[in-house]
Formats: structure tokens, sequence, C-alpha cells
């Protein structure tokens, strides 16, 4: 039962470009939405969330962007750095106060060609 | 930054042994997680504890595994018998409150054979 699905297994993007991740969600109930960066042999890092009464927000070089009729949401990196290769994960959950089990996606893994 | 600790790093341990794993959380978080992730798959959600109990599980999580916070600090996973396809990485997590601010361990790699 896959609730949250990322079709792309792999995405390369060249330095300095844009890199869009995305993530479609099967459960209508969720409504907080994380994007999690991950290297081998490490925990997921917290990159980027968004709330379900929001349709995008911005960190810096991140933006998530949340469409709620087609159930799903995308991540944009610009402009995108070496560093950025890693496996990104969207991870999904219903705000419950507490005790929000996160279900993930499958990744996708950003490869950034210098 | 505050972090939350895993220990052992990687763990090697023979079929129908015993296992514990080790987290520390971050301190004034009061929502503690554990996820594995098997290789090439998903982070999956094994179990939820709060206020010293169980809040949730998976189906994932059998009689064979168990939590526990023994010392207002440690949080571990204990597998009692444990399965060759119980070989993943282990990560524990905690939040303050909500699912902003869920930070993870970095890990402890299982490995049974």
């Amino acid at each position: 039962d896959q609730q949250v699905k990322q079709n792309s297994p792999s995405l390369s993007v060249q330095e300095g470009r844009i890199s869009i991740l995305n993530c479609d969600y099967t459960n209508s109930m969720f409504d907080y939405f994380l994007w999690y960066k991950k290297y081998p042999a490490e925990g997921p890092t917290f990159l980027i969330s968004i709330s379900s009464i929001k349709d995008k927000n911005e960190d810096g070089r991140f933006t998530v962007f949340l469409n709620k009729s087609a159930k799903h949401l995308s991540l944009h990196i610009v402009p995108s750095q070496p560093g950025d290769s890693a496996v990104y994960f969207c991870a999904a959950t219903t705000t419950n106060f507490g005790n929000e089990k996160l279900t993930f996606g499958t990744g996708t893994r950003l490869t950034i060609i210098p | 930054e505050p972090e939350v600790t895993q220990t052992p790093s990687h763990q090697v341990t023979q079929m129908g042994q015993e296992v514990i794993l080790r987290c520390v959380p971050i301190s004034n978080h009061l929502y503690f997680y554990w996820y594995r992730q098997i290789l090439g798959q998903k982070v999956e959600f094994l179990v939820s504890f709060y206020n010293n109990e169980i809040s949730e599980k998976s189906e994932i999580f059998d009689d064979q595994f168990s939590v526990e916070r023994p010392d207002g600090s440690n949080f571990t996973l204990k597998i009692r018998s444990t399965k060759l396809e119980d070989s993943a990485m282990y990560f524990c997590a905690s939040t303050a409150a909500t699912a902003y601010g869920y930070t993870f361990g970095s890990g402890t790699r299982l490995t049974v054979v």
C-alpha cells in the first residue's frame, strides 16, 4: 500500500540549474508534508516542510509546492550545487499534536553534475 | 544543534540472538520513534512511544520487538530472536510535539548472519 510515491528513482541535473523532485500521495488525511535528504550510512536530515493550509513554502534555495487537488508536491532546488547530491525522501503525516508517524516515499537519488 | 545519538553504528549478530539498539533522543523531546530501512527500500515506521508507553506500532513490530525508556534519557529497541530479514538500518527519531522538528539519528546498521 504505497500511500506516498516518488516515481523517479533517480535524477541528474547540471550544477547551477533547477532540480525538481516530485512526490504523489493517495491518503487525503495527510495534512503535513516533509522533505528529507539522506546520505549513505546517515539518518534522514530534515530539509523543508509544508502544511496543507499552504501551497508554497520557501527556505533559501529550497521551495516546496503543494497541489492538494492533485495530491502532488514537489521540491525545487535552485541553484543546484554538488553538495545537493543525495537521496531525497518525501514524507507525509496526519497531524495529531504528537505521535505523528511519518509515511515515506521510496526516494529519488539526485546527482548534481559539476 | 541538538542531536539524536544512536549506538552502536553497526551491529553484527547471529540469527536467533537478542540485540538491543540504543538511542539518546533530544533532551526536551517527548515523542520517540523507531524506523527501519531495508537496503534499497523506503524508510518504514516501526513504533512510536510517549509517556512511557507505546502509542502506535506497525505490523512489522511483532512480539519479537520491544521498546523501553529505562532511565529517562535512553530509548532502546530490543529484538529478542533475530531473523535474517531483520537486517536493516534502524533509525531512532524524536520530536517535541509535532512533525515539525522531527529529528532522526544517524542509524544503526544491523546485520544478521
